[in-house]
Protein backbone atom coordinates (compact mmCIF):
# COMPACT_ATOMS: atom_id res chain seq x y z
CA UNK A 1 0.00 0.00 0.00
CA UNK A 2 1.29 3.65 -0.10
CA UNK A 3 2.10 5.96 2.22
CA UNK A 4 4.33 8.35 3.80
CA UNK A 5 5.52 8.02 7.09
CA UNK A 6 6.57 10.58 9.90
CA UNK A 7 7.62 8.57 12.92
CA UNK A 8 7.92 11.79 15.06
CA UNK A 9 4.90 12.87 15.89
CA UNK A 10 6.11 15.58 18.58
CA UNK A 11 10.11 17.26 18.39
CA UNK A 12 11.31 19.11 21.22
CA UNK A 13 14.87 20.78 20.52
CA UNK A 14 16.98 23.86 21.88
CA UNK A 15 17.24 26.89 20.18
CA UNK A 16 20.77 26.91 18.04
CA UNK A 17 20.62 23.27 17.98
CA UNK A 18 20.63 20.81 14.89
CA UNK A 19 17.59 19.19 13.06
CA UNK A 20 16.17 16.45 11.51
CA UNK A 21 12.52 15.46 10.82
CA UNK A 22 12.23 11.84 9.47
CA UNK A 23 10.22 10.89 6.55
CA UNK A 24 9.58 7.59 4.51
CA UNK A 25 7.80 6.61 1.37
CA UNK A 26 6.15 3.43 0.36
CA UNK A 27 5.32 3.84 -3.48
CA UNK A 28 5.97 1.69 -6.63
CA UNK A 29 8.25 4.15 -7.95
CA UNK A 30 10.34 7.52 -6.66
CA UNK A 31 7.94 9.98 -6.30
CA UNK A 32 8.27 14.14 -6.40
CA UNK A 33 8.57 14.62 -2.48
CA UNK A 34 7.91 17.92 -0.85
CA UNK A 35 8.65 19.24 2.89
CA UNK A 36 5.71 21.98 3.78
CA UNK A 37 5.75 23.79 7.34
CA UNK A 38 2.21 24.96 8.86
CA UNK A 39 2.36 28.07 11.74
CA UNK A 40 -0.42 27.82 13.98
CA UNK A 41 -4.11 28.88 12.42
CA UNK A 42 -1.85 29.39 9.00
CA UNK A 43 -2.03 26.95 6.05
CA UNK A 44 0.89 25.06 4.87
CA UNK A 45 3.85 26.64 2.81
CA UNK A 46 6.20 24.55 0.63
CA UNK A 47 9.46 24.57 2.09
CA UNK A 48 11.31 23.13 -0.61
CA UNK A 49 10.66 19.87 -2.69
CA UNK A 50 12.74 16.48 -4.87
CA UNK A 51 11.69 15.96 -8.14
CA UNK A 52 14.94 14.39 -9.82
CA UNK A 53 18.72 15.08 -9.60
CA UNK A 54 20.91 16.27 -6.78
CA UNK A 55 19.61 14.06 -4.15
CA UNK A 56 20.36 16.63 -1.42
CA UNK A 57 17.63 20.15 -2.23
CA UNK A 58 18.31 23.34 -0.50
CA UNK A 59 15.16 25.09 0.29
CA UNK A 60 13.88 28.25 2.24
CA UNK A 61 14.59 29.41 5.81
CA UNK A 62 17.82 27.27 5.98
CA UNK A 63 16.30 23.92 5.59
CA UNK A 64 17.37 20.86 3.52
CA UNK A 65 16.46 17.61 2.69
CA UNK A 66 18.23 14.40 1.26
CA UNK A 67 16.62 11.90 -0.69
CA UNK A 68 17.93 8.82 -0.40
CA UNK A 69 16.26 5.40 -2.28
CA UNK A 70 17.63 2.68 -0.31
CA UNK A 71 16.08 3.96 2.54
CA UNK A 72 13.12 5.48 0.99
CA UNK A 73 13.34 8.18 2.90
CA UNK A 74 13.73 12.14 2.42
CA UNK A 75 14.59 13.50 5.88
CA UNK A 76 14.39 17.35 6.40
CA UNK A 77 17.58 19.04 8.18
CA UNK A 78 17.89 22.33 9.49
CA UNK A 79 21.78 22.74 10.99
CA UNK A 80 21.05 25.73 14.19
CA UNK A 81 17.52 26.13 14.53
CA UNK A 82 15.23 29.15 15.96
CA UNK A 83 13.14 29.88 17.59
CA UNK A 84 10.63 31.23 14.71
CA UNK A 85 10.93 27.51 13.53
CA UNK A 86 8.49 26.32 16.16
CA UNK A 87 5.60 24.79 13.70
CA UNK A 88 4.30 21.37 12.12
CA UNK A 89 5.82 19.77 9.39
CA UNK A 90 4.57 17.73 6.77
CA UNK A 91 6.04 15.57 4.03
CA UNK A 92 4.60 14.94 1.32
CA UNK A 93 5.10 12.88 -2.10
CA UNK A 94 3.38 13.17 -5.45
CA UNK A 95 3.01 9.80 -7.67
CA UNK A 96 4.47 10.18 -10.69
CA UNK A 97 1.67 10.12 -13.38
CA UNK A 98 -0.98 11.26 -10.67
CA UNK A 99 -1.99 15.16 -9.96
CA UNK A 100 -2.03 14.79 -6.35
CA UNK A 101 -0.23 15.03 -2.99
CA UNK A 102 -0.31 12.61 0.13
CA UNK A 103 0.32 13.55 3.28
CA UNK A 104 2.56 12.11 6.41
CA UNK A 105 0.79 13.06 9.67
CA UNK A 106 2.92 15.69 10.17
CA UNK A 107 5.78 16.38 13.63
CA UNK A 108 5.42 19.29 15.70
CA UNK A 109 8.46 21.09 16.39
CA UNK A 110 8.92 22.81 19.25
CA UNK A 111 11.69 25.35 20.33
CA UNK A 112 13.20 26.23 23.52
CA UNK A 113 15.16 28.83 24.74
CA UNK B 1 -1.52 37.88 -6.51
CA UNK B 2 -3.14 37.66 -2.97
CA UNK B 3 -2.53 33.97 -3.40
CA UNK B 4 -5.52 30.96 -2.42
CA UNK B 5 -8.34 32.97 -0.42
CA UNK B 6 -10.95 31.08 1.30
CA UNK B 7 -14.01 32.08 3.26
CA UNK B 8 -14.87 32.32 5.77
CA UNK B 9 -12.18 31.61 8.22
CA UNK B 10 -14.14 30.71 10.89
CA UNK B 11 -17.68 29.09 10.78
CA UNK B 12 -19.67 27.64 14.00
CA UNK B 13 -22.83 25.99 12.98
CA UNK B 14 -25.43 23.97 14.57
CA UNK B 15 -25.91 19.88 13.58
CA UNK B 16 -27.72 19.33 10.72
CA UNK B 17 -27.52 22.89 9.22
CA UNK B 18 -25.89 23.26 5.58
CA UNK B 19 -22.48 25.03 5.39
CA UNK B 20 -20.94 26.30 2.38
CA UNK B 21 -17.17 26.96 2.17
CA UNK B 22 -15.67 28.73 -0.38
CA UNK B 23 -11.96 29.06 -2.07
CA UNK B 24 -11.29 31.26 -5.18
CA UNK B 25 -7.61 30.29 -6.23
CA UNK B 26 -4.84 31.86 -7.95
CA UNK B 27 -5.08 32.77 -11.24
CA UNK B 28 -3.88 30.62 -14.19
CA UNK B 29 -3.86 27.88 -11.86
CA UNK B 30 -5.42 24.91 -13.42
CA UNK B 31 -5.31 22.24 -10.64
CA UNK B 32 -7.43 22.77 -7.63
CA UNK B 33 -7.40 20.29 -4.34
CA UNK B 34 -9.76 20.37 -0.51
CA UNK B 35 -8.63 19.48 1.84
CA UNK B 36 -9.42 18.18 5.47
CA UNK B 37 -7.39 18.35 8.49
CA UNK B 38 -7.74 16.77 12.01
CA UNK B 39 -5.91 15.46 14.72
CA UNK B 40 -6.69 11.58 14.14
CA UNK B 41 -6.36 11.93 10.36
CA UNK B 42 -4.08 14.64 9.65
CA UNK B 43 -4.10 15.83 6.03
CA UNK B 44 -6.81 13.92 3.71
CA UNK B 45 -7.63 14.83 0.04
CA UNK B 46 -11.27 15.13 -0.37
CA UNK B 47 -11.87 16.05 -3.93
CA UNK B 48 -9.41 17.78 -7.16
CA UNK B 49 -10.58 19.33 -9.87
CA UNK B 50 -8.47 20.04 -13.43
CA UNK B 51 -9.73 23.15 -15.13
CA UNK B 52 -13.09 23.30 -13.19
CA UNK B 53 -13.61 19.69 -14.03
CA UNK B 54 -13.81 17.35 -11.03
CA UNK B 55 -11.13 14.57 -11.58
CA UNK B 56 -11.04 12.26 -8.49
CA UNK B 57 -13.30 12.78 -5.40
CA UNK B 58 -12.56 9.08 -3.66
CA UNK B 59 -12.15 10.83 -0.82
CA UNK B 60 -15.06 12.66 -0.27
CA UNK B 61 -16.16 11.12 2.99
CA UNK B 62 -19.71 10.42 2.49
CA UNK B 63 -23.04 12.33 0.17
CA UNK B 64 -23.40 14.68 2.40
CA UNK B 65 -20.15 16.36 0.94
CA UNK B 66 -20.11 18.07 -2.11
CA UNK B 67 -18.11 20.03 -4.16
CA UNK B 68 -17.97 22.74 -7.53
CA UNK B 69 -16.18 24.25 -9.56
CA UNK B 70 -18.52 26.76 -11.71
CA UNK B 71 -15.12 28.83 -13.07
CA UNK B 72 -11.66 28.53 -13.11
CA UNK B 73 -11.83 31.64 -10.37
CA UNK B 74 -14.66 29.75 -7.49
CA UNK B 75 -14.89 26.69 -6.25
CA UNK B 76 -17.03 25.30 -3.10
CA UNK B 77 -17.42 22.79 -0.87
CA UNK B 78 -20.79 22.02 0.96
CA UNK B 79 -21.79 19.88 3.66
CA UNK B 80 -25.66 19.08 4.04
CA UNK B 81 -26.57 18.41 6.62
CA UNK B 82 -23.45 18.72 8.82
CA UNK B 83 -22.49 16.66 11.73
CA UNK B 84 -20.37 17.16 14.85
CA UNK B 85 -17.52 14.75 13.09
CA UNK B 86 -16.78 17.14 10.26
CA UNK B 87 -15.80 19.59 12.37
CA UNK B 88 -12.33 19.98 10.82
CA UNK B 89 -9.68 22.84 9.37
CA UNK B 90 -10.93 22.46 5.59
CA UNK B 91 -8.07 23.76 3.44
CA UNK B 92 -8.03 24.51 -0.35
CA UNK B 93 -4.78 24.50 -2.61
CA UNK B 94 -4.52 25.21 -6.38
CA UNK B 95 -1.15 24.60 -8.42
CA UNK B 96 -0.47 24.65 -12.08
CA UNK B 97 -0.30 21.35 -13.80
CA UNK B 98 -1.13 19.18 -11.37
CA UNK B 99 -0.08 18.86 -7.48
CA UNK B 100 1.58 15.94 -7.83
CA UNK B 101 4.52 17.18 -9.97
CA UNK B 102 5.03 20.98 -8.89
CA UNK B 103 4.06 23.07 -5.97
CA UNK B 104 0.41 23.51 -4.73
CA UNK B 105 -0.20 26.45 -2.81
CA UNK B 106 -2.68 26.65 0.12
CA UNK B 107 -5.23 28.80 1.41
CA UNK B 108 -5.07 29.85 5.15
CA UNK B 109 -8.32 27.17 5.84
CA UNK B 110 -11.89 27.42 7.35
CA UNK B 111 -11.94 26.30 10.62
CA UNK B 112 -15.34 24.78 11.02
CA UNK B 113 -16.85 23.39 14.32
CA UNK B 114 -20.72 22.01 14.12
CA UNK B 115 -22.09 21.41 17.62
Amino acid sequence: AQSVTQPDIHITVSEGASLELRCNYSYGATPYLFWYVQSPGQGLQLLLKYFSGDTLVQGIKGFEAEFKRSQSSFNLRKPSVHWSDAAEYFCAVGPRGANNLFFGTGTRLTVIP
Amino acid sequence: DAGVIQSPRHEVTEMGQEVTLRCKPISGHDYLFWYRQTMMRGLELLIYFNNNVPIDDSGMPEDRFSAKMPNASFSTLKIQPSEPRDSAVYFCASSFRGGGNTEAFFGQGTRLTVV
